[in-house]
């Protein structure tokens, strides 16, 4: 079983839905990392949080460490939301390796 | 200020020739990680630096790849002699510290034929 997973694998949803995105892990941690790909592009960091809650614009991205489990909401979502998401987690002490789930596609029609 | 930047964005190659990857982290960032993604095993963390130093190469698939960090603001991948099998795209990463964002390039996607 896989340290770090992801629900759904895809999404697809119509324009202006409320998406939310799971993440479970199953080792201790000392902070969880929300990650957005485009297809064909690069990587961007959108959250890295260790507990409570934290918001950009339209993201929302929340962690309760007791249930070792994360959500990623968007909220109006947009086409231009259309890319894979993806979580990692750092385990911790002195060493900042990441292990990343298998990532959610998430489709926005318009 | 620039981001991280990686070389080539493009390789392809056949099997058996040395590949080099090239990245240049965000000045003033301590971290260097070195990952893989692939369609079947997503991303993995190959190697990362702290000031220069490896402090983590446990995700290095077999003695075919090196990393190495000369400077502050370099560092190479080689893959030697390459596979099929390495066939992925690398993606680079620079962070300030290692419990900051990580930042990471446009990625070198490779072609081992």
């Amino acid at each position: 079983k896989n340290e770090v997973e992801q629900s759904p694998q895809n999404l697809t949803a119509q324009e202006g839905e409320f998406i939310t995105i799971n993440c479970s892990y199953s080792v201790g941690i000392s902070a969880l990392h929300w990650l957005q790909q485009h297809p064909g592009g690069g990587i961007v960091s959108l959250f890295m949080l260790s507990s409570g809650k934290k918001k950009h614009g339209r993201l929302i991205a929340t962690i309760n460490i007791q249930e070792k489990h994360s959500s990623l909401h968007i909220t109006a979502s947009h086409p231009r939301d259309s890319a894979v998401y993806i979580c990692a987690v750092q385990k911790g002490g002195s060493n900042y390796k990441l292990t990343f789930g298998k990532g959610t596609l998430l489709t926005v029609n318009p | 200020d620039a981001g991280v930047i990686q070389s080539p964005r493009h390789e392809v190659t056949e099997m058996g020739q040395e590949v080099t990857l090239r990245c240049k982290p965000i000045s003033g960032h301590d971290y260097l990680f070195w990952y893989r993604q692939t369609m079947m095993r997503g991303l993995e963390l190959l190697i990362y630096f702290n000031n220069n130093v490896p402090i983590d190469d446990s995700g290095m698939p077999e003695d075919r790849f090196s990393a190495k960090m000369p400077n502050a603001s370099f560092s190479t991948l080689k893959i030697q002699p390459s596979e099929p099998r390495d066939s992925a795209v690398y993606f680079c990463a620079s962070s300030f510290s290692g419990d900051q964002p990580q930042h990471f390039g446009d990625g070198t996607r490779l072609s081992i034929l």
